[in-house]
């Protein structure tokens, strides 16, 4: 069964860091693209980065770029996101999150499944 | 980047209605869409890929349609279970976007 966890999520003082982890199991993690999403309490889904199965490419929302940083360690079939500069607007449940299938060629499939139960990050002072 | 606005934002239905919910691009997509669906405290579930694509483990009683800025989502005989909210999401470029959701709640 593919199974993603999520963990690091917490309380944070804005300007703060954070790092969050999210631990896959029951799929070759390498083979993979994996995403960042975030949902602020009470609202909507906002995607916010994507790493390659090699961590070649990677890209991020206008609201993260140069504050977040996406990575992985394919030897630990681990991802990461560090959060640097938070502010309050960073509050949300992370998710990670799968593309469905394999890219090939360039081209991703660029659907989520599955994804992890999200770990939920606070920035308040 | 790619707008996506659901309509409507919310919905009453009874069981064993039939639920259309729609969802506009800003710019034409071809059928780079996928549709959710998220219970509360929940994370989203993938219900439908490339407009019409059902995922697998996804009641037949789903299905999608359109390409182009124009897509639906429909729930042809609405179940206990489908109570939820249900969002869009571009595939088409980056950054990837979601629509603002539809909650589909108890009549």
């Amino acid at each position: 069964e593919v199974q993603l966890l999520e963990s690091g999520g917490g309380l944070v003082q804005p300007g703060g860091s954070l790092r969050l982890s999210c631990a896959a199991s029951g799929f070759t993690f390498s083979n993979y693209a994996m995403n960042w999403v975030r949902q602020a309490p009470g609202k909507g889904l906002e995607w916010v980065s994507v790493i390659s199965d090699s961590a070649s490419i990677t890209y991020y929302a206008d609201s993260v770029k140069g504050r977040f940083t996406i990575s992985r360690d394919n030897s630990k079939n681990t991802l990461y996101l560090q959060m640097n500069s938070l502010r309050a607007e960073d509050t949300a449940v992370y998710y990670c999150a799968k593309y469905l299938g394999y890219c090939s060629g360039g081209s991703c499939p660029r659907w989520f499944d599955p994804w992890g139960q999200g770990t939920l990050v606070t920035v308040s002072s | 980047d790619i707008q996506m606005t659901q309509s409507p934002s919310s919905v009453s239905a009874s069981v064993g209605d039939r639920v259309t919910i729609t969802c506009r691009a800003s710019q034409g997509i071809s059928s780079s869409l996928a549709w959710y669906q998220q219970k509360p405290g929940k994370a989203p579930k993938l219900l439908i890929y490339a407009a019409s694509s059902l995922q697998s483990g996804v009641p037949s009683r789903f299905s999608g349609s359109g390409s182009g800025t124009d897509f639906s989502l429909t729930i042809s005989s609405l179940q206990p279970e489908d109570f939820a909210t249900y969002y869009c999401q571009q595939a088409n470029s980056f950054p990837l976007t979601f629509g603002g959701g539809t909650k589909v709640e108890i009549k």
